[in-house]
């Protein structure tokens, strides 16, 4: 079993549809949480940042944290074709060196 | 500032042939680090650096050694290749302060074929 799981998709959705995105991970000493977005054939960037568990809300995207459920979120309110990628969870256990451990990557597609 | 770049951006290796990847920053960073990214694999981190001089294995180390040699480069080699090491390699880096401590920043990749 992979310590983070992600659903692979691919994902598709009519442009204006809240997108749901999630990851289970195995490891409980996993603190800190990170989404990145991942356009075709381009380097992954940040997308939202949260430690620990809570709620973040940065413009259209909402990232969720359960810890007691080992379970991540990132809601896209409003979709836009603009937001068609791959999107990575990634997490880490301390923040010193921040050896990440992706999920699979879920491909999503938000048609006009 | 160009961020982060990688050299070359595509290559082709027969089995058996060994060949390094040039991941350079401008962005002072301390850390970096080597990724491999396979399909329905997510990113997988092979090496990284928490500064200048210093290396260290991530969860995919074999097959692959690398240098820090400059703060600014982090080199990553394959003394013999093989074609399970097929793959998109990713180089990061990440400040050790400041308001992006929690960002890595990713350079576009390079595509390894291996035959």
């Amino acid at each position: 079993q992979k310590e983070v799981e992600q659903d692979p998709g691919p994902l598709s959705v009519p442009e204006g549809a809240i997108v749901s995105l999630n990851c289970t991970y195995s490891n409980s000493a996993f603190q800190y949480f990170m989404w990145y977005r991942q356009y075709s054939r381009k380097g992954p960037e940040l997308l939202m940042y949260t430690y620990s568990s809570g709620n973040k809300e940065d413009g259209r995207f909402t990232a969720q944290v359960d810890k007691s459920s080992k379970y991540i979120s990132l809601f896209i309110r409003d979709s836009q074709p603009s937001d068609s990628a791959t999107y990575l969870c990634a997490m880490s256990t301390i923040q010193g060196a921040q050896k990440l451990v992706f999920g699979q990557g879920t491909r999503l597609t938000i048609n006009p | 500032n160009a961020g982060v770049t990688q050299t070359p951006k595509f290559r082709v290796l027969k089995t058996g042939q060994s060949m390094t990847l040039l991941c350079a920053q401008d962005m002072n960073h301390e850390y970096m680090y080597w990724y491999r990214q396979d399909p329905g694999m997510g990113l997988r981190l092979i090496h990284y650096s928490v500064g200048e001089g210093t290396t260290a294995k991530g969860e995919v180390p074999d097959g692959y050694n690398v240098s820090r040699l400059k703060k600014q480069n982090f080199l990553l080699g394959l003394e013999s290749a093989a074609p399970s090491q097929t793959s998109v390699y990713f180089c990061a880096s990440r400040p050790s302060g400041g308001p992006s401590y929690n960002e890595q920043f990713f350079g576009p990749g390079t595509r390894l074929t291996v035959l």
